[in-house]
């Protein structure tokens, strides 16, 4: 069984450009959700989807924008980056069983100077 | 305003002995609690949670114990291990369903444990 996988692992923007993370689930997980961790603090959630459709989203801008597809991987985008943007971004797909019971990748380190 | 508390930045236990984490939270409409380990480099994992029905509950070495009234929920590691040298994250699951993979989480403990 293949785990969650994210890429890329790390990567450098510059302010005003845009990013996109990608996101593979883990086999037979149908929703996906996408957290920002910043230095020193915990996980904060962005948007989460449920067979492709975006069915809930925390306290991020439109510019923070998601996607997901038939086969459930996901990406991340991000336009006009700021330097607040600079955070690792982990992907978690879960299948529901287990309430709250979340399934992480190992992050994307995005670094905006 | 964070809603999810976890006060103690690091917590340094000897091994065989026990660690307790401690969380607190403000929102009384949360009804489900998580606890999540993260090692360096690696995505945080699932430990163990509780719902606000009851007020105990134990996976092995690891036991969740909610106080609604204080809103307050602790983790008992018993006996801790070297292994169990992480990060450890509370989270509470947004109120309203619907939307699981909402978690809200605190800023963490590292725990180390010390042979």
């Amino acid at each position: 069984e293949t785990g969650v996988t994210q890429s890329p692992t790390h990567l450098i923007k510059t302010r005003g450009q845009q990013v996109t993370l990608r996101c593979s689930s883990q086999s037979g997980h149908n929703t996906v959700s996408w957290y920002q961790q910043a230095l020193g603090q915990g996980p904060q959630f962005i948007f989460q989807y449920y067979r492709e459709e975006e069915n809930g989203r925390g306290n991020f801008p439109p510019r923070f924008s998601g996607l997901q597809f038939p086969n459930y991987s996901s990406e991340l985008n991000v336009n006009a980056l700021e330097l607040d943007d600079s955070a690792l971004y982990l992907c978690a797909s879960s299948d529901g069983r287990v309430p709250g019971e979340l399934f992480f990748g190992e992050g994307s380190r995005l670094t905006v100077l | 305003d964070q809603q999810v508390k976890q006060n103690s930045p690091s917590l340094s236990v000897q091994e065989g002995r026990i660690s307790i984490l401690n969380c607190d939270y403000t929102n009384s409409m949360f009804d489900y609690f998580l606890w999540y380990k993260k090692y360096p480099a690696e995505g945080p994992t699932f430990l163990i949670s509780i719902s606000s029905i009851k007020d105990k509950n134990e996976d092995g070495r690891f036991t969740v114990f909610l106080n609604k009234s204080a809103k307050h929920l602790s983790l008992h590691i018993v006996p801790s291990q070297p292994g169990d040298s992480a990060v450890y994250f509370c989270a509470a699951m947004h109120p309203g369903g619907g939307s699981q993979g909402n978690l809200i989480f605190g800023k963490g403990t590292k725990l180390s444990v010390k042979p």
